[in-house]
């Protein structure tokens, strides 16, 4: 069965500091999808970043970048110069031929000021 | 006007009551969610639909009906409420692209409360 995993219940980290987030993942499956996810205090969730499992380069988006390891089934998320409004809770999602999303249990990250 | 809408946004009901939390979208997707968020469990697939005559279990069902009521239109029903059904509902999208499950858009969420 595909699981997600996040080990990291809760962060904090001072405003303009970079701060990973991590993820692990199982599938048997080759091709696939992997997402973040944030849900703010308003509770909407926002897609962050998407990665395609065939692809070798990690997906940007401005500060948000992903370290996607195939072979360790790794999906770390790092936020560069963070800012307050990065305070959040974030998912970590497969999406595979199962036509499902997968979900991680969530790390809530505090951005202090 | 956002693009997944969900009614309504904060509800409180009693036990045993029957209660309809609806979904409407606009972006023109296939594929149509409904998930159960509680604190510390990330989010529960509780039902999906790949088109309006395609409606399928997800992980947690028992208690929950849908309704596809048209491409752009996703009702879930809880027949008889129990306190355990306490949490936040979202509805999500997709589009059809592939064989693979793509980025999933969210409604705002409604926050269910049973007493």
């Amino acid at each position: 069965a595909q699981t997600v995993t996040q080990s990291q219940p809760e962060m904090s980290v001072q405003e303009a500091e970079t701060v990973t987030l991590s993820c692990t993942y199982d599938t048997s499956e080759s091709n696939y999808y992997l997402f973040w996810y944030k849900q703010p205090p308003s509770r909407q969730m926002i897609l962050v970043i998407r990665q395609e499992a065939y692809k070798q380069q990690n997906a940007t988006e401005n500060r948000f970048s992903v370290n996607f390891q195939k072979a360790a089934k790794s999906f770390s998320l790092k936020i560069s110069d963070s800012q307050l409004g990065d305070t959040a809770m974030y998912f970590c999602a497969l999406g595979d031929s199962n036509y499902q999303l997968i979900w991680g249990a969530g790390t809530k990250l505090i951005i202090k000021p | 006007d956002a693009d997944v809408t969900q009614t309504p946004r904060n509800r409180i009901t009693k036990t045993g009551k029957r209660i309809m939390l609806e979904c409407s979208q606009t972006k023109g997707h296939d594929r149509m969610y409904w998930y159960r968020q509680d604190p510390g469990l990330g989010l529960r697939l509780i039902y999906y639909s790949f088109d309006v005559k395609d409606i399928n279990k997800g992980e947690i069902s028992d208690g929950y009906s849908v309704s596809r009521q048209a491409q752009a239109k996703f009702s879930l029903s809880l027949e008889s409420a129990i306190p355990n059904q306490t949490a936040l509902y979202f509805c999500a999208t997709s589009d059809l692209l592939g064989a693979r499950t793509d980025t999933q858009y969210f409604g705002p969420g409604t926050r269910l409360t049973v007493l």
